[in-house]
């Protein structure tokens, strides 16, 4: 089984700050990792993944995150957040069998505040 | 992008009535969905997995006589909540995978009253 933690519920953050949302998984095998971001009432958008190959990944709206292997961590970074950041982010982790995928394992997210 | 759709998107329903949710992958085929609840302020939880031809797998405490899930064909898996109670008022989102990721319906908020 997998798990993930999410280190942080809330990271309140000025505009044009960096910001780096805290992400470490465990399993007991290997896993492909994904952030994915919610805005209010709404359903989830893919932000980025790591499936293989470069640790180092990049997203969209400027987001990447660097999957750690030693230390079991995928942390999700921008280097200048913006109001309409502001939403609750996800880290999962998913299994990839051969025959196909398996469902996700969340985290308990963590709300992005971007403060003025 | 590959696009997941859910109908409806919101419902409200007395307590007692049964309610059902479709997940459709409106340009790609899905074997497989995944549908996951998701209670406010809270994580998504994986409640089942949904199967093409074959029944869903549920996963540990969640119940099949409940939630009920049919995947009748390679784009459209339904949820049905029966005799559903204000304990299951939550939002229930499913997703559809492709060869490298999954993506996401835009959810179904329901309340039972």
């Amino acid at each position: 089984a997998q798990s993930v933690t999410q280190l942080d519920s809330q990271v309140p953050v000025f505009e044009e700050a960096p910001v780096e949302l805290r992400c470490n998984y465990s399993s007991s095998v290997s896993v492909y990792l994904f952030w994915y971001v919610q805005y209010p009432n709404q359903g989830l958008q893919l932000l980025l993944k790591y499936l293989s190959g470069s640790t180092l990944v990049k997203g969209i709206n400027g987001f990447e995150a660097e999957f750690n292997k030693s230390q079991t961590s995928f942390h999700l970074r921008k280097p200048s957040v913006h109001i309409s950041d502001t939403a609750e982010y996800f880290c999962a982790v998913s299994r990839w069998s051969g025959g196909g995928a398996d469902g996700l394992t969340f985290g308990k997210g963590t709300h992005l505040i971007i403060q003025p | 992008g590959a696009v997941v759709s859910q109908h409806p998107s919101w419902v409200i329903c007395k307590s007692g009535t049964s309610v059902k949710i479709e997940c459709r992958s409106l340009d790609f085929q899905a074997t497989t969905m995944f549908w996951y609840r998701q209670f406010p302020k809270q994580s998504l939880m994986l409640m089942a997995t949904s199967n093409e031809g074959s029944k869903a797998t549920y996963e540990q405490g969640v119940e099949k006589d409940k939630f009920l899930i049919n995947h009748a064909s390679l784009t459209l898996s339904t949820l049905t909540v029966t005799s559903a109670h204000p304990e299951d008022s939550s939002f229930y989102i499913c997703s559809a995978p492709t060869l490298e990721t999954q993506y996401f319906g835009p959810g179904t908020r329901l309340l039972v009253l």
